[in-house]
């Protein structure tokens, strides 16, 4: 089956600084990796996500990048801010339908 | 945006007893609906796939007998842990799948075992 891998567990950066979380996924069948935000008691959000036959996608102060070839994507995070702390998780299925298979999580924060 | 609730959000049970644990979605219809169990600063695990109508899939080592899910309709699927114990209390989270192959994630249940 899929096994996700997701790094660093735990991450603190400036506010205004960059923040990086690599995944690498081991099941090439798989074409669909979204990218979750958790706060504290709550449900998985969805904050982008992108397909195989993309290489980059961008929303505001997100990207993700995936390399299909390595088996890795990564979620960017610009501009960062306070709001911005929580648990990101990463996650790779067949499809956006599919069942997903998390990475190990990444706890964010921003220091003001 | 599509919109899944569970209920209830959080529930304190004795040990030994069987608590039901709703997942619905609001304003679609899902054939497919997925359990997920979170234990603290741990990722999700998938427990088991709900097919409207079918019997669920269960994950490997998950114990069906266990972990009863039932989807009755399109709109509702049900976990019911029984028997439940300590070592059950976890964060359970569903997910419903729409026409248009999207997923979307429920707010999670806090479920404790005394």
């Amino acid at each position: 089956g899929e096994n996700v891998e997701q790094h660093p567990s735990t991450l603190s950066v400036q506010e205004g600084d960059s923040a990086v979380i690599k995944c690498t996924y081991s099941d090439s069948a798989s074409n669909y990796f979204p990218w979750y935000k958790q706060e504290l008691g709550k449900g998985p959000q969805l904050i982008i996500d992108i397909r195989s036959n993309v290489g980059e996608k961008k929303d505001q102060r997100i990207a993700v990048t995936l390399n299909k070839t390595a088996k890795h994507f990564s979620l960017h995070i610009t501009e960062t801010q306070p709001e911005d702390s929580a648990v990101y998780f990463c996650a790779a299925s067949l499809s956006s339908g599919d069942k997903l298979t998390f990475g190990t999580g990444t706890r964010l924060a921003v220091r003001p | 945006g599509a919109v899944v609730s569970q209920h209830p959000s959080r529930v304190i049970c004795k040990s030994g007893t069987s608590v039901k644990i709703e997942c619905r979605s609001l304003d679609f219809q899902a054939t497919t609906m997925f359990w997920y169990r979170q234990f603290p600063k741990q990722s999700l695990m998938l427990m088991a796939t709900s097919n409207e109508g079918s019997k669920a899939t269960y994950e490997q080592g998950v114990e069906k007998d266990k972990f009863l899910i039932n989807h009755a309709s399109l709109t509702l699927s049900t976990l019911t842990v029984t028997s439940a114990h300590p070592e059950d209390s976890s964060f359970y989270i569903c997910s419903a799948r729409d026409f248009f192959a999207e997923q979307y994630f429920g707010p999670g249940t806090r479920l404790t075992v005394t």
